[in-house]
């Protein structure tokens, strides 16, 4: 079947400092993979996706690779801001079922001042 | 543009009350997505819309869930009876094309608490 598996939050962090938001995924085929964020209040907005191993995306500061060989799609950023604190969700959207999207858990991220 | 609109925002009613929530998509979008986030099961597809018509409704619940898509501009999401197990925040999602490569746009959300 098709899982996101993504690291327990919450995950709090001071600003400036880096992160790592672990996802690995199980799929039939190779799927595109999607990070979204939701922000307090909110509806979920795409963050990044990529399409292919080895792809990387990036938005924001914000970067994830598509990494075939290990089924993972971390989300890495150089220096959060309290403005990132959210909730952070990895997705992947399998091919042979068109638009739809299976979601990680999520994972809370705090940025403390 | 406006983006998805859901009403209501906030939904309280009583269990065994019809609950009726409401989405319109970003326009000129042809699918359209229902969500439901709760704590226990995170974020969970409903079902799904292309061009107004259903093409996955594997998520649904159960009986008492219920979806329409009368025209491009309108969906509803039904729950009739209403349970308390069916309190979450319930997420409606447009998107334009087809393929996995197409970015879903979310709505704000209708929290629904049933006592």
């Amino acid at each position: 079947g098709n899982s996101v598996t993504q690291m327990e939050g919450p995950v709090t962090l001071s600003e400036e400092a880096f992160l790592t938001i672990n996802c690995t995924y199980t799929a039939t085929g190779y799927p595109s993979l999607f990070w979204y964020v939701q922000y307090p209040g909110e509806g979920l907005q795409l963050l990044l996706k990529a399409t292919k191993a080895d792809d990387k995306g990036s938005n924001k500061g914000f970067e994830a690779t598509y990494r075939k060989e290990t089924t993972s799609f971390h989300l890495e950023k150089g220096s959060v801001q309290v403005s990132d604190s959210a909730v952070y969700f990895c997705a992947l959207s399998p091919r042979e079922y068109g638009n739809k999207l299976v979601f990680g858990a999520g994972t809370i991220l705090r940025v403390k001042s | 543009d406006a983006g998805v609109i859901q009403s209501p925002r906030h939904e309280v009613t009583e269990m065994g009350q019809e609950v009726t929530l409401r989405c319109k998509p970003i326009s000129g979008h042809d699918y359209l997505f229902w969500y439901r986030q709760t704590m226990m099961r995170g974020l969970e597809l409903l079902i799904y819309f292309n061009n107004n018509v259903p093409i996955d409704d594997s998520g649904m619940p159960e009986d008492r869930f219920s979806a329409k898509m009368p025209n491009a501009s309108f969906s509803t999401l039904k729950i009739q009876p209403s349970e308390p197990r069916d309190s979450a925040v319930y997420f409606c999602a447009s998107s334009f094309g087809q393929g996995a490569l197409e970015t879903q746009y979310f709505g704000p959300g209708t929290r629904l608490l049933v006592l």
